[in-house]
């Protein structure tokens, strides 16, 4: 159980061009996702979160014209990466929110990511 | 400021040599402190969660434990495949369930 995919694994992009990135929670529902990114030997880097039917928040320093996100079911989230720059070439990872309760801590689940090459 | 400290940053073990990681936390408030293990190139893989001081969770060669400042994961006569990094998260209250990672702890068992 408690199963996050992502579409595609791998992209290869022009500069300027827009890339949507998938997330999908398979088995569970969830409310809640969230978009990281990472660099190499580096820790995950929290860029936004995702509610369903709802606005995404986004963390300091993210661009929310640039990384826009879709929570359009209680299943799938997706980021667009708009007029993708070399720059934005990184590990992107979703994950997906488990809910235990109000009083338990929820486990965050993590899709496989997706490594984006901006050339 | 909620602070998550990873140490150390690598650890080269021998295959069977047991050993611990260790990570200390500063938070405001903890709902629960979770342990993931990163292969290369993919996305973090649930091992634990902790929620209180005392607790215990064991999974094959790995057990966590919790203070009410810090966890260690200990891993016992390690395998090869136990090479991976790993990281610790925090949730805090009113965090809407946002983690606080530490940077990880690289693992490497040699046979």
């Amino acid at each position: 159980g408690a199963v996050v995919s992502q579409h595609p694994s791998w992209v290869i992009c022009k500069s300027g061009t827009s890339v949507k990135i998938e997330c999908r929670s398979l088995d569970f529902q969830a409310t809640t996702m969230f978009w990281y990114r990472q660099f190499p030997k580096q820790s995950l880097m929290l860029m936004a979160t995702s509610n369903e039917g709802s606005k995404a928040t986004y963390e300091q320093g993210v661009e929310k014209d640039k990384f826009l996100i879709n929570h359009a079911s209680l299943t799938l989230s997706t980021l667009t990466v708009t007029s993708a720059h070399p720059e934005d070439s990184s590990f992107y990872i979703c994950s997906a929110l488990g809910e235990r309760g109000a009083n338990v801590a929820d486990t965050q689940y993590f899709g496989p990511g997706t490594r984006l090459t901006v050339l | 400021e909620d602070q998550v400290t990873q140490s150390p940053e690598a650890l080269r073990l021998q295959e069977g040599e047991s050993s611990s990681l260790n990570c200390s936390y500063t938070v405001s408030g903890l709902r629960g402190l979770f342990w993931y293990r990163q292969d290369p190139g993919k996305g973090p893989e649930f091992l634990f969660t902790l929620y209180s001081a005392g607790e215990e969770k064991e999974k094959e060669r790995l057990k966590a434990t919790l203070t009410k400042k810090e966890s260690f994961l200990h891993i016992t006569a390690p395998k090869p495949e136990d090479s991976a990094t790993y990281l610790c998260a925090v949730q805090v209250s009113d965090s809407w369930g946002k983690f606080q990672f530490g940077a990880g702890t690289q693992v490497v068992v040699t046979p």
